[in-house]
């Protein structure tokens, strides 16, 4: 396993569409994460997974975003009716549930909305 | 609310000397605190780690202090490498909720040859 991978790398999208993001975590991890990360700032929490259950969100995380992770796998993020301020780097982390806090970063998705 | 705070966004250190990078807090019940370095084009990379009921953590080159009464750690390098050239980002949990890790804005660590 080489670590977490997210799909697509880019993404350019106009105003109102709507995008889907991939993230396939570390294969034995149980916790997935998703954060958004603005120029200038560090990563924010958007919501995470253990196992196939959401079991948290941010207020950050509006209507317009949704996240699922079917079978406890990969993880997908969508985002409707994209507006100008979407445009992030969208990362995911997974992390084993053992009691440590450690949690290890896809290379992200960098989403410019037009 | 910005809870976790790297007040320089960037350092420049020789290569061969010490590159001290620091990180402020202010929720007292943040109990673990993460030091993650960040190249292009990548995600975040776990550095270290170090539990409240520590003062110092070490792991090779890289050393974290955690002052608590000051609410504040710093990430020592030492010897600093060009290849330590990267953006560092302080993270920190509470007890039982560490799945909403607070993250400062990052300092951009530039070690010359």
């Amino acid at each position: 396993d080489t670590g977490v991978s997210q799909d697509p790398r880019h993404k350019i999208t106009k105003r109102g569409q709507n995008v889907t993001f991939r993230c396939d975590p570390i294969s034995e991890h149980n916790r997935l994460y998703w954060y958004r990360q603005t120029l200038g700032q560090g990563p924010e929490f958007l919501t995470y997974f253990q196992n196939e259950a959401q079991l948290e969100k941010s207020r950050l995380l509006s209507d317009r975003f949704s996240a699922e992770r079917p079978k406890g796998s990969f993880s997908t993020l969508e985002i409707q009716r994209t507006e100008q301020g979407d445009s992030a780097m969208y990362l995911c982390a997974s992390s084993l549930w053992s009691g440590t806090y450690e949690q290890y970063f896809g290379p992200g998705t960098r989403l410019t909305v037009t | 609310d910005q809870q976790v705070k790297q007040n320089s966004p960037s350092l420049s250190v020789q290569e061969g000397r010490i590159s001290i990078l620091n990180c402020d807090y202010t929720n007292s019940m943040f109990d673990y605190f993460l030091w993650y370095k960040k190249y292009p084009a990548e995600g975040p990379t776990f550095l270290i780690s170090i539990s409240s009921i520590k003062d110092k953590n070490e792991d090779g080159r890289f050393t974290v202090f955690l002052n608590k009464s000051a609410k504040h750690l710093s990430l020592h390098i030492v010897p600093s490498q060009p290849g330590d050239s990267a953006v560092y980002f302080c993270a920190a949990s509470e007890p039982y909720n560490n799945n909403d890790m607070r993250f400062g804005a990052g300092t951009r660590l530039t070690v010359k040859p």
